[in-house]
């Protein structure tokens, strides 16, 4: 099975800040990678699949890279709507997801 | 709009069973791969089981092989999880889910609690 490290489990930051979510997969998941965003109480909503492609309807402030094992989220220019958990998931080879990452504003 | 309303959670003593449900809408369901996801109270994200857009395949986590049953029923664009012989670790939210290789859509989640 492939695994998912995803890094920081939590993270504050100011309102205007970049903030960076890493994932890292245990072998090369050849960018089949999305990133999902939580919030309290909510399910979760798509933001980026295929590593780098935005969904429909997402603020371009999100973007997402990266390749063979190593990917990233970006959210530039930090907004309070999105304090959230955020979660990684690969799907090379069935379906797996990442710990999450809990963003809290400082 | 697309919109995925799932039904049927609660509570249930373990080795019982319940079925899950998920009333879609918006989009053309015959046309799509569906899947369930849940998460454990404070936890993370599962992939369940996944059925093809025709119910011909359906897929499955190691844990609910055996146990649980994906199926749809098109002509309705409702997507089921029959759960059988339920344990204390299913105890999660279950979401429905449009299954593109990523989930793009979600459903609200329904509570499913197993205890005695």
């Amino acid at each position: 099975d492939i695994q998912m490290t995803q890094s920081p489990a939590s993270l504050s930051a100011s309102l205007g800040e970049t903030v960076t979510i890493e994932c890292r997969a245990s072998e090369d998941i050849y960018n089949g990678l999305a990133w999902y965003q939580q919030k309290p109480g909510k399910s979760p909503q798509l933001l980026i699949y295929n590593a780098n492609s935005l969904h429909t309807g997402v603020p371009s402030r999100f973007s997402g890279s990266g390749s063979g094992t190593q990917y990233s989220l970006k959210i530039n220019s930090l907004q309070s709507e999105d304090v959230a958990s955020y979660f990684c998931q690969q799907y090379y080879d069935y379906h797996t997801f990442g710990a999450g990452t809990k963003l809290e504003l400082k | 709009e697309v919109q995925l309303v799932e039904s049927g959670g609660g509570l249930v003593q373990p080795g019982r069973s319940m079925k899950l449900s998920c009333a879609a809408s918006g989009f053309t369901f015959n046309n799509y791969d569906m899947a369930w996801v849940c998460q454990a109270p404070k936890k993370g994200l599962e992939w369940v089981a996944t059925i093809s857009y025709d119910g011909s395949s359906t897929y499955y986590r190691d844990s609910v092989k055996g146990r649980f049953t994906i199926s749809r029923d098109n002509a309705k664009s409702t997507l089921y999880l029959q759960m059988d012989s339920l344990r204390s670790e299913d105890t999660a939210t279950y979401y429905c889910a449009r299954h593109r290789n990523y989930f793009d859509y979600w459903g609200q989640g329904v509570m499913v609690t197993v205890s005695s």
